[in-house]
């Protein structure tokens, strides 16, 4: 399988401060890369993905920045809320129907 | 339904017994992914079912563990002489075909492996 990984795996950050969590990938033919959110005891719910043609896509209060000649891509949450606290994966794919490879995950703590 | 629905949501079982996990992907979604999430650890793909092709097996650990999928809607996933090793959250999720980015996951089953 593809090589996913996350640079840290808990992040904590004050309530109202902008997170950023990072995720390396290793397969430079990856074409697809998606941010899932996972909190407690549920499933994980797709946030923004990003076409290897594109360098930064925004959503509300999110923004994904892909780096093709790192093989780097981060998610940056703005004013960052109690309810963004859970578990954050990337995940990578060669195409865009098919299985994606996901990464680890970065536990985020908002605190209050 | 609203959403992806899998029963059981948790399940206890002895070593050496067979297991069945349901999923009942969303109405319409082609695409069926199973995966396992072991504590503390990322997804592991483990099989995907497009429409009426052929899965995609290359991601189930080993012979003991098999997939099927009836009538184009709901899958079991089937392991068989259960290990500790086994214990996890085993996730379903699906998606519309050629739409793999947005997948919508159940809320999974926990198996524990005595």
């Amino acid at each position: 399988g593809e090589s996913v990984g996350l640079h840290l795996p808990t992040l904590s950050v004050q309530e109202g401060d902008n997170s950023i969590i990072n995720c390396a990938y290793s397969n430079s033919a990856s074409d697809y890369f998606i941010w899932y959110k996972q909190e407690s005891g549920k499933g994980p719910q797709f946030i923004i993905d990003i076409r290897s043609n594109m360098d930064k896509r925004q959503g509300q209060r999110v923004t994904v920045l892909l780096n093709k000649t790192v093989k780097h891509l981060s998610l940056q949450i703005a004013a960052t809320q109690p309810g963004d606290s859970a578990v954050y994966f990337c995940a990578e794919s060669p195409n865009t129907g098919n299985q994606f490879y996901f990464g680890t995950g970065t536990s985020l703590t908002v605190i209050p | 339904g609203a959403g992806v629905s899998q029963s059981p949501s948790n399940k206890v079982t002895e070593k050496g017994k067979d297991v069945e996990l349901r999923c009942d992907p969303i109405s319409g979604h082609t695409a069926l992914y199973w995966y396992r999430q072991s504590l503390g650890q990322g997804l592991e793909f483990l099989i995907y079912f497009q429409g009426n092709s052929a899965p995609d097996k290359s991601g189930l650990p080993s012979d003991r563990f098999s997939a099927e999928r009836t009538g184009g809607s709901v899958s079991t996933l089937t392991i068989q002489r259960t290990q500790q090793e086994d214990s996890a959250v085993y996730l379903c999720a699906s998606s519309l075909i050629g739409r793999g980015y947005e997948q919508f996951f159940g809320p999974g089953t926990r198996l524990t492996v005595l």
